[in-house]
């Protein structure tokens, strides 16, 4: 069955550059969803969409953007990057319309480090 | 204090051995409770969820919640090496718009051959 997709897997930036991640959702599911896990912790959320609108908004930096684009592949931006954003972002996508909301389905992430 | 607590562990137990994972909560508005399943370096995996108080079961995994108590169990009969793991329990409110996932710390689990 076709997974969550994530790119690049692996990426390394400098400070004060910028970075993007993408991610194309489970096909048919409606809803993204970003988490940030740093090392050692549990995912942090960040920040949802539904049908291309932000539907919550977590612990994002003002420093990060994301959109949900018309094919339904999300994108977060990330500037100004600090040491502090190295960590692993997840994605995860789910169907929301008429589903429950706990099936949420995550991609392998990827892995940001900071020099 | 988070709003999702667990044990982090490590918990170490020999192969077919009755592992109990557990983790409170203090949000009454929480309403829809998983188990996620992380190897390392791997994402979050989907293993388990409810809704109600009670036990729900899937092969060697019993989940059980007790919303009087706030706690929430995972139980694995006849654990296997590969069940070595990070687990994580996760929580979404009632009328969340967002559906965000409220992550407890997580629990190293370790089963030995």
């Amino acid at each position: 069955a076709a997974g969550v997709i994530q790119s690049p897997r692996h990426l390394i930036k400098e400070k004060r550059e910028t970075a993007t991640l993408k991610c194309y959702p489970i096909p048919r599911h409606d809803t993204v969803y970003w988490y940030q896990q740093g090392p050692g912790q549990d995912p942090q959320f960040l920040i949802s969409f539904y049908e291309k609108m932000q539907s919550d908004k977590g612990s994002i930096p003002d420093r990060f953007s994301a959109q949900q684009f018309s094919d339904y592949h999300s994108e977060l931006n990330m500037s100004s990057l600090e040491l502090g954003d190295s960590a692993l972002y997840f994605c995860a996508s789910s169907l929301t319309s008429g589903r429950p909301p706990y099936e949420q389905y995550f991609g392998p992430g990827t892995r940001l480090t900071v020099t | 204090q988070k709003e999702v607590e667990q044990d982090p562990g490590p918990l170490s137990v020999p192969e077919g051995a009755i592992v109990s994972l557990n983790c409170t909560y203090s949000n009454s508005a929480f309403q829809y409770f998983m188990w996620y399943r992380q190897y390392s370096r791997k994402g979050p995996e989907l293993l388990m969820y409810t809704y109600s108080s009670g036990n729900k079961e899937d092969g060697r995994f019993t989940a059980q919640v007790d919303k009087s108590s706030k706690y929430i169990s995972l139980f694995i009969r006849d654990s296997q090496p590969s069940d070595s793991a990070t687990y994580l329990c996760a929580m979404i409110e009632r009328n969340n718009a967002g559906n965000m996932l409220t992550f407890g710390g997580g629990t190293r689990l370790m089963v030995k051959p």
